[in-house]
């Protein structure tokens, strides 16, 4: 089962608004990513962090690496219509193998124009 | 195509019966991965290829559920004898790497199937 709890379950935000969303663990991961996925897609990759504490920008996307290793965190800046759909975060867990990948449950985003 | 490409996009199947998930990774990649997404939940691993070597089935919920890559690019997802909790998208992916680290993940569209 996963092992990765991502809050909240759902945010509806008016455009413009900064948007915050969080994983947590009681495990320890080396990696810690977040993707989107849009309806009848699949996940895309939107930010990859590599380090405890490491704080990574894409655009209006900044997310950061837990210095425990056991949590992230993404924020979306100005939202806009298009940033609508299911964000994901994964990671590779510590003591695991480096290519199976543990996802949160999603956070699904409405943006209200 | 440029990305990765996953067909039937759509399934559904009777229970009891058997169905086959095709999925063309994209040319060069040597890494290839099943997940499956129940309805409301992130994906999960299934299985992982190392070109056309199986090096990790863990995550296959069954007997019934069986992967395969002979020539290490086009991969079938074989489900044998459908049950109704089966039913869910089954995502492949690809990557450039093998071996440590197998580098950004490109999913494919999914393939839904639903058991009836």
């Amino acid at each position: 089962g996963q092992q990765l709890n991502q809050s909240p379950q759902s945010m509806f935000i008016q455009e413009g608004e900064d948007v915050s969303m969080n994983c947590t663990s009681s495990s320890i991961f080396n990696t810690w990513l977040w993707y989107k996925q849009d309806p009848g897609e699949g996940p895309v990759l939107l930010i990859a962090l590599y380090k405890a504490g490491e704080l990574t920008s894409n655009g209006r996307l900044t997310a950061q690496f837990g210095i425990t290793r056991k949590d992230s965190f993404l924020n979306i800046s100005a939202s806009i219509p298009s940033d609508v759909g299911i964000y994901f975060c994964a990671g590779h867990l510590s003591g695991g193998s480096n290519y199976k990948l543990t996802f949160g449950k999603g956070t699904l985003l409405t943006v209200n124009p | 195509g440029a990305g990765v490409s996953q067909s039937p996009r759509y399934k559904v199947a009777k229970r009891g019966q058997d169905v086959a998930l095709r999925c063309d990774p994209i040319s060069g990649h040597v890494s290839l991965f099943w997940y499956q997404q129940a309805l409301g939940q992130g994906p999960e691993f299934l299985t992982y290829f190392q070109n056309e070597a199986q090096l990790d089935k863990s995550g296959l919920p069954s007997d019934r559920f069986f992967a395969e890559r002979p020539e290490g690019s086009v991969s079938t997802l074989k489900i044998q004898r459908t049950q109704q909790e089966d039913s869910a998208v089954y995502l492949c992916a690809s990557s450039l790497l093998g071996g440590g680290n197998t580098g950004e993940l490109f999913f494919g569209e999914g393939s839904r199937l639903t058991v009836l």
